[in-house]
Formats: structure tokens, C-alpha cells, sequence
């Protein structure tokens, strides 16, 4: 059983739309990080949130980290094509790097 | 430019071989994994390294071994390749419990 919960799994849409993606945990995280990963490829770290609330942007990404740093959202604006990818998340603290990984959220953007 | 480099992007072995998967980071970090990743698994971690010559098992670490003789390498090892080993395999480092950096993977097809 994954500590993290991502949803939803797969999402596909349309150029300019925007979404919101989730990961979720009932434990709580010291730091979390979102990746994203193209196919064939290995994943590459977007942003690291470490205080609970924080929000950090990344052009039109935007990164928020739960009040009770259990949770994180991943939202894009006007979403393009180049944004097409594998979202993944990943809580660390301690020591533990076992079962740290969500399963991901597969994002589709159609031309 | 900080890299993690796989020795391999695509190899094909035959059941029963010994497989060695290399994994060199240029960033002098403390931490090293390996992972493996299957469609709806997710990342699974097999091995992780926090020190020379330390290692700890992870997730899936049956039939797997691993060798860190030097701080930068970090090496997998298939003691006797089988067909439920075909997989992506990805290296990755970090310092401490900081993000990770991911090499490109390598694609292992065992027939």
C-alpha cells in the first residue's frame, strides 16, 4: 500500500484548459516533491514544499502543500501540450524511503 | 550540469544470466536508489545506499543485490535474470532528504 494517493489517475484535455491534480496521504510529510516524468525518460523534480500552506509557482504551475502537510495539489493553467506527462509525488521525512512514491497522475493535452 | 548516468538505456537478457545495471552521479551525494517501474505499480524501490559500502533493502528487494564500492557508483545486480524482471529501472541520488535526481532509466527485457 502506497503512503501517497494521487488522483486522479489519468487525465486527458484540451490546450488552455486548466486542472488540478491531487496527492493525498494520512501521513504527515516533512517536505514533499512533485515530479514529472516524459515517456522514456526518468522523472525530474518540479518543486519542493516544506511549510504547511505554502504555495509555490512555476510559470503556470502552481504548487500547494496542505495546512497539515498530508496533502499537496499540482495546478496548471492553460495547459499545453509540452505539459503532457507523468505527475508524480513524494512525501519524505526521517529516514523512511520506503512506500514514499505516489503511483502518479497521467496528464494528456490534446493540440 | 549534474547528472545521474545509466550504463544502459535498452538491454535484452536471457533468463538465468547475471545482469549488472550501472549507476554513476556526479553530484558527490550521500544518497542512491534504485527503483522499478511497471504500468499501474508505480515506483517501487528495491535498494538504497546512504553511506560507501552501506545498503538497506527497500520495497521489492528479492532477487537483487546491490554493490557500492565508491561514493559516485552505485551498481544492481540480477543474480539470476527472470522474465518477471523485464522492467524500466531507474537510478537516482540525493542528499540527505532532499529531492531526488533521476538518470533516463534502462528498459531490461529478460527473455
Amino acid at each position: 500500500t502506497q503512503l501517497l494517493e494521487q488522483s486522479p489517475q489519468f487525465l486527458s484535455i484540451q490546450e488552455g484548459e486548466n486542472l488540478t491534480v491531487y496527492c493525498n496521504s494520512s501521513s504527515v510529510f516533512s517536505s514533499l516533491q512533485w515530479y514529472r516524468q516524459e515517456p522514456g525518460e526518468g522523472p525530474v523534480l518540479l518543486v519542493t514544499v516544506v511549510t504547511g500552506g505554502e504555495v509555490k509557482k512555476l510559470k503556470r504551475l502552481t504548487f500547494q502543500f496542505g495546512d497539515a502537510r498530508k496533502d499537496s495539489s499540482l495546478h496548471i493553467t492553460a495547459a499545453q501540450p509540452g505539459d503532457t506527462g507523468l505527475y508524480l509525488c513524494r512525501g519524505s521525512g526521517g529516514s523512511n524511503y520506503k512506500l514514499t512514491f505516489g503511483k502518479g497522475t497521467l496528464l494528456t493535452v490534446n493540440p | 550540469d549534474v547528472k545521474v548516468t545509466q550504463s544502459s538505456r535498452y538491454l535484452v537478457k536471457r533468463t538465468g544470466e547475471k545482469v549488472f545495471l550501472e549507476c554513476v552521479q556526479d553530484m558527490d551525494h550521500e544518497n542512491m536508489f534504485w527503483y522499478r517501474q511497471d504500468p499501474g505499480l508505480g515506483l517501487r524501490l528495491i535498494y538504497f545506499s546512504y553511506d560507501v559500502k552501506m545498503k538497506e533493502k527497500g520495497d521489492i528487494p528479492e532477487g537483487y543485490s546491490v554493490s557500492r564500492e565508491k561514493k559516485e557508483r552505485f551498481s544492481l545486480i540480477l543474480e539470476s535474470a527472470s522474465t518477471n524482471q523485464t522492467s524500466m529501472y531507474l537510478c537516482a541520488s540525493s542528499r540527505f532528504n532532499y529531492g531526488y535526481t533521476f538518470g533516463s532509466g534502462t528498459r531490461l527485457t529478460v527473455v
